[in-house]
């Protein structure tokens, strides 16, 4: 079974903080992708990190892959109040027919 | 609009009944996958289809199924539903090898009573 740890599972900081938000799992995935969540809506893909070691950068926010693409973090820099949402990792295994797996998820709220 | 269309948005029925979920997926997606969200359990994978055929199965349930039709669009269907089945339910489509990531549909809310 493949799982996806994500920690924290929730993180309340004030407007202009940074913060970091880590997935960990035993397995090794072809690529790691990250997506947000708001209230009521689909998740909506943020960022796809393919290979091992991989930085992506999107405005404020930087995703990494880990070197043995077991692991991902997603840091963000002066957090926003429109940051606020669900954030999860997911993990794509071609073996399993491009299912995803997604961790359990870090809700985060920026107080302004 | 994320291209992905699930309909109903809301649905309420009692324990026992049965009740199918609908999914036109985005233009040029030939796979479909379906997922329950609940609090304590996350997103849970359902199932897969993949240009009309079963490519992956999850935690599915035997009361549950699903299918793709000729045109691409999905169903899924409940029966005999339990209060434990209320959730919500997403629909989401990508290309073949989903390195673009899914597009998700913005879900159908089942509450069971």
């Amino acid at each position: 079974t493949q799982l996806l740890e994500q920690s924290p599972q929730f993180l309340s900081i004030q407007e202009g903080e940074n913060l970091t938000v880590y997935c960990n799992s035993s397995s090794v995935f072809s690529s790691l992708q990250w997506y947000r969540q708001e209230p009521g809506e689909g998740p909506v893909l943020l960022v796809t990190v393919v290979t091992g070691g991989e930085v992506k950068k999107l405005k404020r926010l930087t995703f990494q892959f880990g070197d043995a693409r077991k692991d991902s973090s997603l840091h963000i820099t002066a957090a926003q109040p429109g940051d606020t949402g669900l954030y999860l990792c997911a993990g794509l295994d071609y073996m399993f027919g491009n299912k995803l797996v997604f961790g359990a998820g870090t809700i985060l709220r920026v107080k302004s | 609009d994320s291209g992905v269309t699930q309909t109903p948005k809301h649905l309420i029925t009692a324990t026992g009944q049965r009740v199918t979920l609908r999914c036109s997926p985005r233009s040029g997606d030939l796979s479909v996958y379906w997922y329950q969200q609940s609090l304590d359990q996350g997103l849970q994978f359902l199932i897969q289809y993949y240009n009309g055929e079963e490519r992956a199965k999850g935690n599915i349930l035997e009361r549950f199924s699903a299918q793709q039709f000729p045109d691409l669009h999905s169903e899924l269907n409940l029966s005999s539903l339990e209060l434990g089945d209320s959730a919500l339910y997403f629909c989401a489509s990508s290309v073949d090898r989903a390195l673009g990531g899914y597009t998700f549909g913005s879900g159908t809310r089942l509450t069971v009573v």
